[in-house]
């Protein structure tokens, strides 16, 4: 069975403090592997897609990577309006569903 | 603007009605989801659709049921069968389906009263 762990569940930082979530998953065969943003409220909003081990994205104070059985949302700097919760999602070869996470509640202080 | 509407932003239902959440996009893509959305659970599937005239049952369809007559339309409908239906549900499209990003719309809160 696919499965996705983030962790930590919730993180606080001090604007400007830099730190990564982690995003550990099992697939059968990994097609694409997949970062949101989702303010309270609202719809998830793409972030990035990472396809193969080695891949880096970056956007903004954002830069994602990937492993074959991780992948890191590394957060440089960030301020309070970094402040939301960081879903993963995976997607298996051969299937046209995605799989999430249980999200991490970033929260940055001014 | 292309995107994804979904509406009405908040719904609230009496045990034992059906409520139908409507989700359109002008995006031109094939593929279309409904998701339910819980706190602190992920976001679980109920339903997709590839194509016109067919959809496929997600991991948690039970008291749930769809249609997908036009291409940019994916209604929700949420029955009385379903045993606890108040929660977040979130409607999302993609071109393909296959390893391409899923846009979100905002979102539909349904309460039962």
């Amino acid at each position: 069975e696919d499965q996705v762990t983030q962790s930590p569940e919730a993180l606080r930082l001090q604007e400007g403090e830099s730190s990564s979530l982690n995003c550990s998953y099992t697939v059968s065969g990994l097609r694409g592997l997949f970062w949101y943003r989702q303010d309270p409220g609202k719809g998830p909003e793409f972030l990035f897609t990472l396809y193969s081990a080695g891949e880096e994205k970056e956007k903004e104070r954002l830069k994602a990577t990937l492993t074959k059985k991780e992948s890191f949302l590394h957060i440089t700097a960030p301020k309070p309006e970094d402040s939301a919760t960081y879903l993963c999602a995976v997607q298996a070869g051969g299937s046209e569903k995605l799989v999430f996470g249980k999200g991490m509640k970033l929260t940055v202080n001014p | 603007d292309g995107g994804i509407t979904q509406s009405p932003k908040y719904l609230f239902r009496k045990e034992g009605q059906n409520v139908t959440l409507s989700c359109e996009q002008n995006l031109n893509h094939d593929a279309m989801y409904w998701y339910r959305q819980d706190p602190g659970q992920g976001l679980r599937l109920i339903y997709y659709s590839q194509i016109v005239n067919d959809f496929q049952k997600g991991d948690i369809a039970e008291g749930y049921s769809v249609s997908r007559e036009k291409k940019e339309s994916f209604p929700l409908t949420v029955t009385s069968a379903q045993k606890n239906p108040t929660a977040f549900y979130l409607c999302a499209s993609s071109i393909d389906g296959l390893s391409t990003e899923a846009f979100f719309g905002q979102g539909t809160r349904l309460t039962v009263v």
